[in-house]
């Protein structure tokens, strides 16, 4: 399963809500979707399992939604720390687990 | 606190082998399926390797399947990816997961990445 991120690179401003695309070429039951984000030089971590369940730790500022092939992840005031790249990653039961190539969010 | 440390990168040539580790504290080892994930500059993350938490099954990507053997040892909390026949293309940071089985399969946890570079 292909999953495509829009937009590749998002320009915005700390406060401002961002929203990124995650769209699977083939339907995710049970909307088995998870969302990582990624510093510079550091590894990704988990924000968002389940299409729409925080990770422990996580802000309430990320939300996930979506379902079957269209998922989103929305910030909802972004903060300087937000600033970053992320990727989706689906689970489709004896199908090989893969991750989008990324959006990355960039101060404008 | 979980904590998972990777080690065993290197530069190598191409059709040259390696094996990576990774130690594992602050949870039980030995309930959770392990996962190693590689990610290539500039590339997104690409799961390598899956193997249950008794070892007694493993999954693979394709183009890494009669080359890459993942295993592990309970006992010791460890967990390790031997890489044969290494290419070019193998080249990336590697990273030990830990997988969650909450709403799917994902990676709850990531180790800080060993870097393996196949080049002549």
């Amino acid at each position: 399963i292909v999953l495509t991120q829009s937009p590749g690179t998002l320009s915005l401003s700390p406060g401002e809500r961002a929203t990124l695309s995650c769209r699977a070429s083939q339907s995710v039951a049970n909307n088995q979707l998870a969302w990582y984000q990624q510093k510079p030089g550091q590894a990704p971590r988990l924000l968002i399992y389940g299409a729409s369940s925080r990770a422990t730790g996580i802000p309430d500022r990320f939300s996930g939604s979506g379902s079957g092939t269209d998922f989103t992840l929305t910030i909802s005031r972004l903060e300087p720390e937000d600033f970053a790249v992320y990727y989706c990653q689906q689970f489709v039961r004896s199908r090989p687990i893969t991750f989008g190539q990324g959006t990355r969010l960039e101060t404008k | 606190e979980v904590q998972l440390v990777e080690s065993g990168g290197g530069l190598v040539q191409p059709g040259e082998s390696l094996r990576l580790s990774c130690a594992a504290t602050g949870f039980t080892f030995s309930s959770f399926w392990m996962s190693w994930v590689r990610q290539a500059p500039g590339k997104g993350p690409e799961r390598v390797a899956t193997i249950k938490e008794d070892g007694s099954d493993s999954y693979y990507l394709d183009s890494v399947k009669g080359r890459f053997t993942i295993s592990r040892d309970n006992a010791d909390s460890s967990l390790y990816l031997q890489m044969n026949s290494l290419r070019a293309e193998d080249t990336a940071v590697y990273y030990c997961t830990r997988g969650n089985w909450a709403s799917g399969y994902h990676f709850d946890y990531w180790g800080q990445g060993t870097l393996v570079t196949v080049s002549s």
